[in-house]
C-alpha cells in the first residue's frame, strides 16, 4: 500500500501563509499526471475537495488555496489564513489500490 | 445540486451485521462509480469500497474484503453496503462519496452515518 505521510498539527496566524506537505512512500504520479488530491475537513462535518490532481482547484474553492508538486512530494499551500480554514487537512492519492489518505495535518491558530 | 444521504447507523453487537443505505440526487446516478470511506472517530480517513456503474465490478481494501459488500439499485439512485462479521475496529462515521472519473478523487460526499460495533 502506498503510504502517505503529513504533519499531525501546523500552527499559523491570521493573514499568513500556511504550508502543508503530505509525503507518500512511492510515486503517485503517471506520466505528468499526478494523482494527489486534498480535502479540508471541519469537526463535525463531511471532508470537502479542495484540490485534485495536484494542482487543480475544485469548484467553488477560493484561490487562496493552491496545490503543488509530483512524484512524491506535494503540498497545500492557504494564502492568507482566514479564520474559516481552522480545519484537518487530508491528502490522498489514487494512484493505486487501495485508495489511501494521510494522517491529517490540524491546522491551527498560533 | 449534488445529495448524497446515508441511513442505517446504529449500535451492533460484535459478529453481528448492518446495512447502510445511501440515496443520491442532483446527478445521474448511473453515470458514476460510488464509493464508501469511513472514518473512525478521531482518527483519519479511511477507503472502504468502491463499486462500477452498472454494479459489476466492485473493489475493496483487504481489512474489509470477505466481510463487506457494496451493491447499488440505479433505478433507485441507490448505494448499499452490507457489513457482516462486524468487529470493534469497524466503529466509525460512514461516508457514502463519489469518485470523479478515472482518477478517483471524492469529489462529494455525504454527511456521514456513525457505526458502532459493541457488546
Amino acid at each position: 500500500d502506498i503510504v502517505l505521510t503529513q504533519s499531525p498539527v501546523l500552527a499559523v496566524s491570521l493573514g499568513q501563509r500556511a504550508t502543508i506537505s503530505c509525503r507518500a512512500s512511492q510515486s503517485v504520479s503517471i506520466s505528468s499526471i499526478n494523482l494527489m488530491h486534498w480535502y479540508q475537513q471541519k469537526p463535525g462535518q463531511q471532508p470537502k475537495l479542495l484540490i485534485y490532481r495536484a494542482s487543480n482547484l475544485a469548484s467553488g474553492i477560493p484561490a487562496r488555496f493552491s496545490g503543488s508538486g509530483s512524484g512524491t512530494d506535494f503540498t497545500l499551500t492557504i494564502d492568507p489564513v482566514q479564520a474559516d480554514d481552522i480545519a484537518a487537512y487530508y491528502c490522498q492519492q489514487s494512484r493505486e489500490s487501495p485508495r489511501t489518505f494521510g494522517g491529517g495535518t490540524k491546522l491551527e491558530l498560533k | 445540486e449534488v445529495q448524497l444521504v446515508e441511513s442505517g447507523g446504529g449500535l451492533v453487537q460484535p459478529g453481528r451485521s448492518l446495512k447502510l443505505s445511501c440515496a443520491a440526487s442532483g446527478f445521474t446516478f448511473s453515470n458514476y462509480y460510488m464509493a464508501w470511506v469511513r472514518q473512525a472517530p478521531k482518527k483519519g480517513l479511511e477507503w472502504v469500497a468502491t463499486i462500477s456503474t452498472s454494479g459489476s465490478r466492485t473493489y475493496y481494501p483487504d481489512s474489509v474484503k470477505g466481510r463487506f459488500t457494496i451493491s447499488r439499485d440505479n433505478a433507485k439512485s441507490s448505494l448499499y453496503l452490507q457489513m457482516n462479521s462486524l468487529k470493534s475496529e469497524d466503529t466509525a462515521t460512514y461516508y457514502c462519496a463519489r469518485p470523479e472519473g478515472g482518477y478517483d478523487y471524492f469529489d462529494y460526499w455525504g454527511q456521514g452515518v456513525m457505526v458502532t460495533v459493541s457488546s
